[in-house]
């Protein structure tokens, strides 16, 4: 089954710096790409998703881009604010096989006023 | 809509007892699913549904059972709890060709 590897798993920042997150993915019949934000004692909210006919993807303040042949896609966020503070998360899933979301371990961003 | 409605926020169980998390939906989605979370570990998922009737094992069945007899409806039931059951389960739900998922608020379980 697809297996997804998220890095790092906390990361701290200054306020109005970039945040860059990393994940790597086995299944190369992956095709979709969420991207999950979950504030302290919340539930997961879907932030961003890609599909793997695109290789980059923008929303306001945040951005993913998409490796298809590396098997890596990544989060990015602009000018980072303190309500960026979050647990986010990476997915994967392969819509011939279900859909069945796979999950990374989850990043624990910290933006520091 | 309320969305994705999971009871209870929050139990404390004994090894070797049973129990059923609730989940409910209303926006008519065909797939349904639970998730645990652990630190470090993501999400991870438990059993889904495509829809009334039909259901299958994720990556970590062991140990619990689900039904749907309903589309509204998909409990989790841990037939004999054990402290490695110890997590935060969450719900969720999509419609069938959307893959955007919806989260309950999640029940926060702890299996002594």
């Amino acid at each position: 089954g697809e297996n997804v590897e998220q890095h790092p798993s906390t990361l701290s920042v200054q306020e109005g710096d970039s945040a860059v997150i990393k994940c790597t993915y086995s299944d190369s019949a992956s095709n979709y790409f969420p991207w999950y934000k979950q504030e302290l004692g919340k539930r997961p909210q879907l932030i961003i998703d890609i599909r793997s006919n695109v290789g980059e993807k923008k929303d306001q303040r945040i951005a993913v881009t998409l490796n298809k042949t590396a098997k890596h896609f990544s989060l990015h966020i602009t000018e980072t604010q303190p309500e960026d503070s979050a647990v986010y998360f990476c997915a994967a899933s392969n819509g011939a096989a279900g859909n069945k979301l796979t999950f990374g371990g989850g990043t624990r961003v910290l933006v520091k006023p | 809509n309320a969305g994705v409605t999971q009871t209870p926020k929050f139990q404390v169980l004994k090894t070797g007892q049973s129990m059923t998390l609730q989940c409910a939906q209303d926006m008519n989605h065909e797939y349904m699913s639970w998730y645990r979370q652990d630190p470090g570990m993501g999400l991870r998922l438990i059993h889904y549904s495509v829809g009334a009737g039909i259901t299958d094992q994720g990556e970590v069945p062991n140990g619990y059972n689900v039904s749907r007899s309903t589309t509204e409806d998909f409990p989790l039931r841990l037939l004999s709890a054990a402290p490695s059951q110890t997590s935060v389960y969450f719900c969720a739900s999509r419609r069938q060709n959307n893959e955007k998922l919806f989260f309950g608020s999640g029940t926060q379980l702890s299996v002594l």
